[in-house]
């Protein structure tokens, strides 16, 4: 049992260049979320999936799309990667969206030059 | 929406000593409290949390106490250890609503 696991750990991107950012979860949960980790602001809500076929914006969707592509898997893509999205990036899921618990996948290291 | 407010961003204990960490929200509306503990290079791990209905939650050496009239929470580490060393968030939660997190506080526990 796995848990949630993310590929990959670490990643470089030049301005421009566009990435997915993997996630998996084996615990039979419905809602998947993505944030991303920046020094001194917390975890912020980039766009979550309450459940199998649902996506919704969170606190701060611009330049990122996000694909639930089945109830295990949840991407982010970063289509035209900017230095400002230079970051940590969490996937995190839950039962439900109305059930509280969350649980983190181990992050993503992105750096964009 | 939410606002969390966490302090402090940093804090130094000798081991053995007490650490506390408090939040503040602005939503009477939360209802769920959790804390998470991120240590170097992985992702945020629950710790302890707490719902409205309650005003303190305890698990060995760690606690967790809520005042739902002042709007604040706080973390309370008791015989630290080393091994506590680590970046703590707090979190505020509408059931069904997205998390709210804390700027984070780095504990660092001096052997």
């Amino acid at each position: 049992n796995a848990g949630v696991t993310q590929t990959p750990k670490f990643q470089v991107l030049k301005t421009g260049q566009s990435m997915t950012l993997q996630c998996a979860q084996d615990m039979n949960h419905n809602s998947m979320y993505w944030y991303r980790q920046d020094p001194g602001m917390g975890l912020r809500l980039i766009y979550y999936s309450a459940s199998e076929g649902t996506t919704d914006k969170g606190e701060v969707p611009n330049g990122y799309n996000v694909s639930r592509l089945n109830k295990r898997e949840f991407s982010l893509r970063l289509e035209s990667a900017a230095p400002s999205q230079t970051s940590v990036y969490f996937c995190a899921t839950n039962r439900d969206r109305g059930v509280d618990e969350q649980y983190f996948g181990p992050g993503t290291r992105l750096t964009v030059t | 929406g939410e606002n969390v407010e966490q302090h402090p961003s940093t804090l130094s204990v000798q081991e053995g000593d007490s650490a506390v960490i408090k939040c503040t929200y602005s939503d009477s509306a939360s209802n769920y409290f959790p804390w998470y503990k991120q240590e170097l290079g992985k992702g945020p791990q629950l710790i302890i949390d707490i719902r409205s209905n309650v005003g303190e939650k305890k698990d060995q050496r760690i606690a967790v106490t809520l005042n739902k009239t002042a709007k604040h929470f706080s973390l309370h580490i008791t015989e630290t250890q080393p091994e506590d060393s680590a970046v703590y968030f707090c979190a505020a939660i509408i059931t069904g609503n997205q998390f709210y997190f804390g700027t984070g506080t780095s504990l660092t526990v001096i052997p």
